[in-house]
């Protein structure tokens, strides 16, 4: 069975500076990773998507996500953060040979001080 | 960019009572997907459609669920006997299909069982 784990609820970062949104995954073979964004009473919009390839995938809003097999991990990052990045982000897993769902992580709280 | 849309934003009913939540997926896409959000927390999946049939399904879509795609351009997710726990927000997902692709969402129905 496939799953996702996010063990941030929240991450606090300063405006200006880097930011990791941590997320591991677990799946039989090579996974289709994903990270999405919720913004308040919104749906949930796409950021990146890791197929195959570079393990550097590059999004929407200057975000960034590194593919690490070894680890099982694929963590969202971006080098200097914006207020206007503070949201609800969600790392999502799809198994390679199923056209069917994706399942998503608990979700981290991103909140960026001025 | 195209967009599901899904109606009412918000529903309340009374427990017991029958709920039609409605969906119009991108026109397109060959993939329909329904998942829930209870306050704000984890997005969990409840069922992928396809070719007019049900997918796939979680343990949350008992009995109580349907879909339907009565036409060709609704989806919709029927709760025939609403219980206090099915408050949560409502969001319908709509793919092409290939394993690789996202998933485009609607801004959710939020349904509030009294």
């Amino acid at each position: 069975a496939q799953s996702v784990a996010q063990p941030e609820d929240q991450v606090n970062v300063a405006e200006g500076n880097p930011l990791t949104v941590k997320c591991t995954y677990s799946v039989s073979g090579n996974p289709y990773l994903f990270w999405y964004v919720q913004y308040p009473n919104r749906g949930l919009q796409f950021l990146l998507k890791y197929i195959t390839g570079d393990n550097l995938v590059k999004g929407s809003y200057g975000f960034e996500a590194e593919f690490n097999k070894s680890q099982t991990s694929f963590h969202l990052k971006k080098p200097s953060a914006l207020v206007s990045d503070s949201a609800l982000y969600f790392c999502a897993v799809r198994g390679r040979g199923s056209a069917s769902k994706i399942i998503f992580g608990s979700g981290t709280r991103l909140s960026i001080r001025p | 960019e195209p967009e599901v849309t899904q109606t009412p934003s918000h529903q309340v009913t009374q427990m017991g009572q029958e709920v039609i939540l409605r969906c119009v997926p991108i026109s397109n896409h060959l993939y329909f997907y329904w998942y829930r959000q209870i306050l704000g927390q984890k997005v969990e999946f409840l069922v992928s459609f396809y070719n007019n049939e049900i997918s796939e399904k979680s343990e949350i879509f008992d009995d109580q669920f349907s879909v339907e795609r009565p036409d060709g351009s609704n989806f919709t997710l029927k709760i025939r006997s609403t219980k206090l726990e099915d408050s949560a927000m409502y969001f319908c997902a709509s793919s092409t299909g290939r394993t690789n692709e996202k998933l485009f969402f609607g801004s959710g129905t939020q349904l509030s069982v009294l």
